[in-house]
């Protein structure tokens, strides 16, 4: 009965690859965001889907490029990946009204040798 | 633009006494929530306890406490008797009650308590 899950939990890959990190919430929430966590532990929005909709779209590279199929999944590809995308990347949900907490997913650690 | 700012980039405290993590914030927005997470060593975020700005009343949370100061703009941390497992990064978020609500973060503050 995990809230938010994300697949893989650890990713190590090659620069130049292409891959992506999948994220699924059994909340009932209709907003889904994406954060990467950097080497210094510091928290920034990527991106956030509501209802499917795209609603906020950060200073992201176009190499990222979210996906959500459905209220329940947002999932983030990245293309030709760089040393520089090393990072976590957390998936979080919430309802879209006032007073309502953001759930984080485990992480999923993406090295990039 | 909404800031956070905590100062404390780590703190070390002994087993069952009480500590305050700092927080400060900036906003121009009149309604605002604020969070608190916290990170083990494991690596997910925790949902700690959260404020609303117009909550008149200091929210706590078992022996989570949020000294909520609206006029100095600050949103301490007060965990109450510390246990070993409260070792972990602390971070504060502001969350926008308008628009695309996302959360922004402080830079978060290493927490050590010992034995």
């Amino acid at each position: 009965d995990t809230a938010v899950s994300q697949t893989p939990k650890y990713l190590v890959t090659q620069m130049g690859n292409d891959k992506s990190i999948k994220c699924e919430q059994n909340l009932g929430h209709d907003t889904m965001y994406w954060y990467k966590q950097d080497s210094k532990k510091f928290l920034k929005i990527m991106f956030s889907y509501n209802n499917k909709e795209l609603i906020i779209n950060e200073t992201v590279p176009n190499r990222f490029s979210p996906k959500s199929p459905d209220k329940a999944h947002l999932n983030l590809h990245i293309n030709s990946l760089e040393l520089g995308d090393s990072a976590v990347y957390f998936c979080a949900s919430s309802k879209r009204t006032e007073q309502e907490t953001q759930y984080f997913g485990p992480g999923t650690r993406l090295l990039v040798l | 633009a909404q800031k956070i700012t905590q100062t404390q980039p780590g703190m070390f405290v002994q087993e069952k006494e009480a500590v305050t993590l700092d927080c400060t914030y900036d906003t121009s927005d009149q309604s605002y929530g604020l969070f608190w997470y916290k990170q083990p060593s494991s690596g997910e975020m925790i949902f700690l306890i959260y404020q609303g700005s117009y909550d008149e009343q200091n929210a706590t949370e078992g022996r989570y406490s949020l000294n909520f100061q609206k006029a100095r703009k600050s949103a301490n941390l007060v965990i109450s008797a510390s246990q070993l497992g409260d070792s972990a990064m602390y971070f504060c978020a502001m969350r926008e009650t308008q628009g695309a609500q996302k959360l922004v973060f402080g830079q978060g503050t290493r927490l050590t308590i010992n034995p």
